[in-house]
């Protein structure tokens, strides 16, 4: 059974290209996490939603409760934004993740 | 800015071995997390913990594993007996309110673990 899905799976672009990474899940949630896993391996909190929108710098997230979605996106991409990306959702109080979007922006 | 730290950054054991593994969280937060993330797979939630005690964990979250504050900055995840399955990345993360919830986490830089 899996809670949270992600796609795509894999991502390429150009750089400069406008990026959208979706996140569907099949519980209701009091809080959905985006997070980014840089190639080493850490993992950096970019966003808490429980609603609406936000923005932060070339990134926006959106989340949509009634439809059970939310995306990502990323304006104007940069090579230094090529990381794997993890949609997490909180249904009580312990997270399910998604298997994360690995992007690879080219120069 | 401030940081979550955690060491080791990776220990070699073998199997039947115990393990520590340590973790600072951010000194003014309060709730405490354990993650897991077998290679090439997804992060797994392993183990919450508020004022002293644990809130919520998973189904992986066995009696081999265990979870300690002892002093006013250590967060401990502790592994009695460790099995070639428990290979992994283990990231701690801290927020300062109840993080799912209301606010940001923090994640530190994870600790690899290689059960031979």
């Amino acid at each position: 059974k899996n809670e949270v899905e992600q796609s795509p799976q894999n991502l390429t672009a150009q750089e400069g290209e406008f990026i959208t990474i979706n996140c569907s899940y099949s519980v209701g949630i009091s809080a959905l996490h985006w997070l980014q896993q840089h190639p080493g391996g850490g993992i950096v909190s970019l966003f808490m939603l429980s609603s609406g929108k936000k923005k932060h710098g070339r990134l926006i997230a959106t989340i949509n409760i009634q439809e059970k979605h939310s995306s990502l996106h990323i304006t104007a991409s940069h090579p230094r934004d090529s990381a794997v990306y993890i949609c997490a959702v909180l249904p009580g109080n312990q997270f399910y993740f998604g298997t994360g979007t690995s992007l690879t922006v080219i120069p | 800015e401030p940081e979550v730290t955690q060491t080791p950054s990776h220990q070699v054991t073998q199997m039947g071995q115990e393990v520590i593994l340590r973790c600072v969280p951010i000194s003014n937060h309060l709730y405490f997390y354990w993650y897991r993330q077998i290679l090439g797979q997804k992060v797994e939630f392993l183990v919450s913990f508020y004022n002293n005690e644990i809130s919520e964990k998973s189904e992986i979250f066995d009696d081999q594993f265990s979870v300690e504050r002892p002093d006013g900055s250590n967060f401990t995840l502790k592994i009695r007996s460790t099995k070639l399955e428990d290979s992994a990345m283990y990231f701690c993360a801290s927020s300062e309110l109840a993080g799912g919830h209301t606010g940001e986490l923090f994640f530190g830089e994870g600790s690899r673990l290689t059960v031979l």
